[in-house]
């Protein structure tokens, strides 16, 4: 079974503030690698799907970067609002399972 | 479209007692998976299916049952319900992993006491 960690466990930050956070994985038979958002009492949403080393993907003040062969991805949020609060997953793709990490928990403060 | 549809989203069973978590999606996703949500411990994937006919077993399979047989529906199945259950279980669906988003259910709150 894959091992995916992400730091840090929460985070607290001021509205305005830019953040990041960090997920590593096995950089073995690697397939692919998932972020998601998860606000309270809602449900997992995807923010990116990521395949090939070097990949970098944006969505609004949202970016992720992807370095398979070391085994890390990093999520970054550019002036962060009170609205970002949330929990952001990180996921590995591998052999037809998606395993992810016990998350990263912003809050963000006006 | 109604996505990935669970029911239902509370049940409090007794220990022993058995039931069946529903999990249905109507966009043709081929993979389908069932995860427990415990406070610290993020998703847990229980099991698992790329298509109708073919389960295997994730992370946490104990104590659960799954099958497939349909494209649409992959219920999970508590053969004898147990404290260590109590949790909130996610279902989900994909076209296709490798590069497409999971979509996920709305959950449902188990307690087992």
């Amino acid at each position: 079974i894959l091992n995916v960690e992400q730091s840090p466990q929460s985070l607290h930050v001021q509205e305005g503030d830019s953040t990041n956070f960090t997920c590593s994985f096995p950089s073995s038979n690697f397939y692919a690698l998932h972020w998601y958002r998860w606000e309270t009492a809602k449900s997992p949403e995807a923010l990116f799907v990521m395949t090939l080393n070097g990949d970098e993907k944006k969505k609004g003040r949202i970016s992720a970067t992807l370095n398979t062969k070391e085994g890390y991805s990093y999520l970054y949020i550019k002036g962060s609002q009170p609205e970002d609060s949330a929990t952001y997953l990180c996921a590995s793709y591998n052999t037809d399972k998606l395993i992810f990490g016990t998350g990263t928990r912003l809050q963000v403060f006006p | 479209n109604a996505g990935v549809t669970q029911t239902p989203k509370f049940q409090v069973l007794k220990t022993g007692q058995s039931m069946t978590l529903q999990c249905a999606q109507d966009m043709n996703h081929e993979y389908m998976s069932w995860y427990r949500q415990d406070p610290g411990m993020g998703l847990r994937l229980i099991h698992y299916s790329v298509g109708a006919g073919i389960t295997d077993q994730g992370e946490v399979p104990n104590g659960y049952n799954v099958s497939r047989s349909t494209t649409e529906d992959f219920p999970l199945r508590l053969l004898s319900a147990a404290p260590s259950q109590t949790s909130v279980y996610f279902c989900a669906s994909s076209f296709s992993l490798r590069y497409t988003e999971a979509f996920f259910g709305q959950g449902t709150r188990l307690t087992v006491v």
